[in-house]
């Protein structure tokens, strides 16, 4: 049965650390990874990770995939309190259409 | 402006009333996907459609059923809503599931209370 696992469940950081994310994962033939940001309303895409793109940044944000150690990490740096939110990893796996996602991780970032 | 919508945002029902939740994408996407937030297990997938046509569950399918009978439009039935289908849904869509711009919109979700 495909898995995926994120830790930790929740956090909270002051303004200005650096917050890690991890996603790990066990599905069937992988395709890809996505991470999204949920804050008080629906999913918004933050990036897609596959085996010919194991590395992506978009400004402070930025995440790896180890397709040997099956896990990907999210790295948010210089926190700031707009980045509070929920953070979802999802895989697709055997089949395109599938898309597992894991429970999330709760960021809290306070001034 | 790109977007996915879903009627209703907020519906409160009985047990065994059918209802239709409407999903509605304008960016001509092939790919629409629905599912159901509950506190603590994430987003779970209750059905998928690749195309017109094609359909194919995901994780909990049980009491849902869809249809794609148009490119834009994926709605989603409870024939016989239950207690246990209280929950926040989601409609996505994204160009093709698994290429290169898999990026999945997000409808803004409607919060389902069946008593």
């Amino acid at each position: 049965e495909d898995k995926v696992v994120q830790s930790p469940l929740s956090l909270v950081v002051h303004e200005g650390d650096t917050v890690t994310l991890n996603c790990s994962y066990e599905v069937t033939n992988f395709r890809s990874l996505l991470w999204y940001k949920q804050e008080k309303k629906a999913p918004t895409f933050l990036f897609m990770l596959t085996s010919s793109g194991i590395e992506k940044k978009s400004g402070r944000l930025s995440s790896i995939l180890d397709k040997k150690e099956l896990f990907s990490i999210l790295n948010i740096t210089a926190t700031q309190t707009g980045d509070s939110a929920v953070y979802l990893c999802a895989v697709r796996g055997d089949s395109w259409g599938k898309l597992q996602f894991g429970a999330g991780t709760q960021v809290v970032v306070t001034p | 402006e790109a977007q996915v919508t879903q009627n209703p945002r907020y519906l409160i029902t009985v047990t065994g009333k059918k209802l239709t939740v409407t999903c509605s994408q304008n960016m001509n996407h092939e790919y629409m996907s629905w599912y159901r937030q509950d506190p603590g297990l994430g987003l779970r997938q209750i059905y998928y459609s690749m195309n017109v046509e094609v359909t194919d569950k995901g994780d909990v399918p049980e009491g849902y059923k869809v249809s794609r009978k148009e490119k834009r439009n994926f709605p989603l039935i409870l024939e016989s809503p239950s207690p246990n289908q209280t929950s926040l849904y989601f409609c996505a869509s994204s160009p093709l599931a698994g290429g290169p711009a898999d990026t999945q919109y997000f409808g803004p979700g409607t919060r389902l209370t069946v008593l």
